[in-house]
């Protein structure tokens, strides 16, 4: 089956800070999403991805399927920011709904 | 639109008893998935239900079984509990079958099993 892998694992900002999150992939698969859980379990859709780059505010994503991994960018970050990000994706048909990556746990302090 | 919900929020049950959770998809959506989340394992996908049938379907044992109504309401049920089910459980509705990147979630009912 697929395999996804997010890096780095855990991240600790301060307030106003940039940061790249990674997530690399087995397969040649074109549908790349990332999410972000907020600390009371909500997950919230961020990116449908399968290549190129999207932006949102001050969040933007850039995947490259050709080279198996995405990038999630975010700057100034606020505390809001703080989180999981994941990044997941389903094959052709969907028969294994979707493979989500371990995740980013990403803390702001302010 | 109101958006995905699911009852219970929080859920305590011992091990061997079986639980039911509820999910009711966004109106329109006519596709529901499950996903259990849990420390070890992360975000799994159990199933997917569309026109009341379950059309894809995880790597998990026969305890975890589902329905969907024709109203596209689901419910998950687990038999016999284990203590490995101490989980949350996620539902998330899309428009149409597999459409998996246009699935919005539900806020998850936390499981404890004692």
């Amino acid at each position: 089956g697929i395999q996804v892998e997010q890096s780095p694992p855990d991240l600790i900002l301060q307030e106003g800070a940039n940061s790249t999150l990674r997530c690399n992939f087995s397969d040649s698969v074109n549908n790349l999403q990332w999410f972000h859980q907020n600390p009371w379990g909500q997950l919230i859709n961020l990116f449908y991805i399968p290549s190129g780059t999207k932006q949102n505010g001050r969040l933007s994503a850039t995947t490259v399927a050709t080279e198996r991994y995405s990038l999630l960018y975010i700057s100034s970050s606020q505390t809001t920011d703080s989180g999981v990000y994941f990044c997941a994706m389903y094959s052709g048909g969907g028969a294994d709904g979707l493979t989500f990556g371990k995740g980013t746990h990403l803390i702001i302090q302010p | 639109k109101a958006g995905v919900t699911q009852t219970p929020r929080y859920l305590i049950k011992t091990r061997g008893q079986q639980v039911t959770l509820s999910c009711s998809p966004i109106s329109g959506h006519r596709s529901v998935s499950w996903y259990q989340q849990t420390p070890g394992q992360g975000l799994q996908f159990l199933f997917e239900y569309f026109s009341e049938t379950q059309r894809n379907k995880g790597n998990f044992p026969g305890r975890f079984s589902g329905r969907q109504f024709s109203n596209s309401r689901s419910e998950m049920n687990v038999s016999t509990l284990e203590l490995g089910d101490s989980a949350l459980y996620l539902c998330a509705s899309s428009p149409r079958q597999g459409a998996f990147n246009e699935q919005f979630f539900g806020p998850g009912t936390r499981l404890t099993v004692l």
